[in-house]
């Protein structure tokens, strides 16, 4: 079965704090990638990181970096030095295989709050 | 970088009425078009996959008659709910497939009365 997951509900940082959203996958396809999307109350899904499944590197984007465990089919996000603009809803993302119809399937979801 | 423009950001609407969304690429051509759906503090539900110039796949469980789906040309598809009822009052939401991964519309959140 493929399959996203995201166990974290809600999670709370102090500002300039770092803080870890989880995120685990199912699947038996050797090709896929792995997406981190911010959508704040507004709604609009803001691009934040991206891994694939055969790069040996994790994958950093300023502030975001992505904790890639192929074995454990993982892939948590990491904000470091978390700012209060950083408070939204946080969801990742898979794409199974690499045909250009292939969709994203989102996790649940991880509302983050930053307090001051 | 790519850009999805999607119209309208909100609309309210009269039950039994019907609403027509639009997302359109700007400077891309989006072979593909997906719709999804995204009920208040829930993730986002995948409604149907559309390809220019051939009929949209739905997901299970969504009705392909009421929600229209058109993707007649490379840089626009539409989802229009007929008949609409309170219980789709939703926020809508597009993504187009893009040479770097994907590009989503702003958004239209659909109040049915």
């Amino acid at each position: 079965a493929q399959k996203i997951t995201q166990t974290q509900p809600g999670m709370f940082v102090q500002e300039k704090e770092a803080v870890t959203l989880d995120c685990t996958y199912d699947t038996s396809d050797p090709s896929y990638g792995l997406f981190w999307y911010k959508q704040p109350s507004s709604g609009e899904m803001i691009f934040l990181i991206y891994q694939g499944s055969y790069d040996q590197q994790n994958a950093t984007e300023g502030r975001y970096s992505l904790n890639f465990q192929k074995a454990r089919k993982s892939a948590n996000l990491v904000i470091s030095a978390s700012q209060l603009g950083d408070s939204a809803m946080y969801f990742c993302a898979m794409r199974f295989g690499e045909t250009s119809g292939s969709r994203l399937t989102f996790g649940e979801g991880t509302q983050l709050t930053v307090n001051p | 970088g790519a850009v999805v423009s999607q119209h309208p950001s909100w609309v309210i609407c009269k039950s039994g009425t019907s609403v027509k969304i639009e997302c359109r690429s700007l400077d891309f051509q989006a072979t593909t078009m997906f719709w999804y759906r995204q009920f208040p503090k829930q993730s986002l539900m995948l409604m149907a996959t559309s390809n220019e110039g051939s009929k949209a796949t739905y997901e299970q469980g969504v009705e392909k008659d009421k929600f229209l789906i058109n993707h007649a040309s490379l840089t626009l598809s539409t989802l229009t709910v007929t008949s609409a009822h309170p219980e789709d009052s939703s926020f809508y939401i597009c993504s187009a497939r893009d040479l770097v991964g994907y590009t989503f519309g702003s958004g239209t959140r659909l109040t049915v009365v």
